[in-house]
């Protein structure tokens, strides 16, 4: 059974880097094919891609934040890890992190629960 | 980018109506176009993927069709667990794009 579970803080001040950490189960982040994105959500809005990490390390990011992302992962720790620098009350959303379907391109077939995180000072 | 615009923006639907959503993308994106439903507090699910192949699990009142710019959802007898927010997102191109969603409340 593939779970995924998102944690980190829940509130930032404007202009400090955000980490989040995306820790999932049931799956291998190593395994071909494997791919794990992360996709927010401001209050009462639409979703946004973030990025994406391939299971051989290939990061691949939204072009309009593309300056501010980094995604790696740690295989041995089955963990996914966003940080995106310079927070901004914008970034006010639920950051979700989802596991991309195999033979389906880039859509997200397991879903973790969202960590609401406040951008604030 | 692919832009994807949805409409109705949200609709008023009773138990047992046929509801359609449509999605149309900025250029063709052949049937690289996945449905998933939201439901309040909680995350996104994948309903339909590759426009027409519903996700296990799925109630066969769903339906997807479309190719190109034109897609589709339809649910074909609304049932209360259906009331929800649905998002169609293209997966053709780099970034994957989602529209704006369709909110379907009890009428």
């Amino acid at each position: 059974q593939i779970t995924l579970k998102e944690s980190g803080p829940t509130l930032v001040k404007p202009t400090q880097t955000l980490t989040l950490t995306c820790t999932v189960s049931g799956f291998s982040l190593s395994s071909s094919g494997v791919g794990v994105g992360w996709i927010r959500q401001p209050p009462g809005k639409a979703l946004e891609w973030l990025a994406l990490i391939y299971w051989d390390d290939d990061g691949r990011y939204s072009p309009s934040l593309k300056n501010r992302l980094t995604i790696t992962k740690d295989n041995s720790k089955n963990q996914v890890f966003l940080t995106m620098t310079n927070m901004d009350p914008v970034d006010t959303a639920t950051y979700y992190c989802a596991h991309r379907s195999l033979g389906i391109e880039n859509s997200f077939d397991y879903w973790g629960q969202g960590a609401l995180v406040t951008v604030s000072s | 980018d692919i832009q994807m615009t949805q409409s109705p923006s949200s609709l008023s639907a009773s138990v047992g109506d046929r509801v359609t959503i449509t999605c149309r993308a900025s250029q063709s994106i052949s049937v690289s176009l996945h449905w998933y439903q939201q439901k309040p507090g909680g995350a996104p699910s994948l309903l339909i993927h590759t426009t027409s192949t519903l996700q296990s699990g799925v109630p066969s009142r769903f339906s997807g069709s479309g190719s190109g710019t034109d897609f589709t959802l339809t649910i074909g007898s609304l049932q209360p667990e259906d009331f929800a927010t649905y998002y169609c997102q293209q997966s053709y191109s780099l970034p994957p794009t989602f529209g704006q969603g369709t909110k379907v409340d009890i009428k």
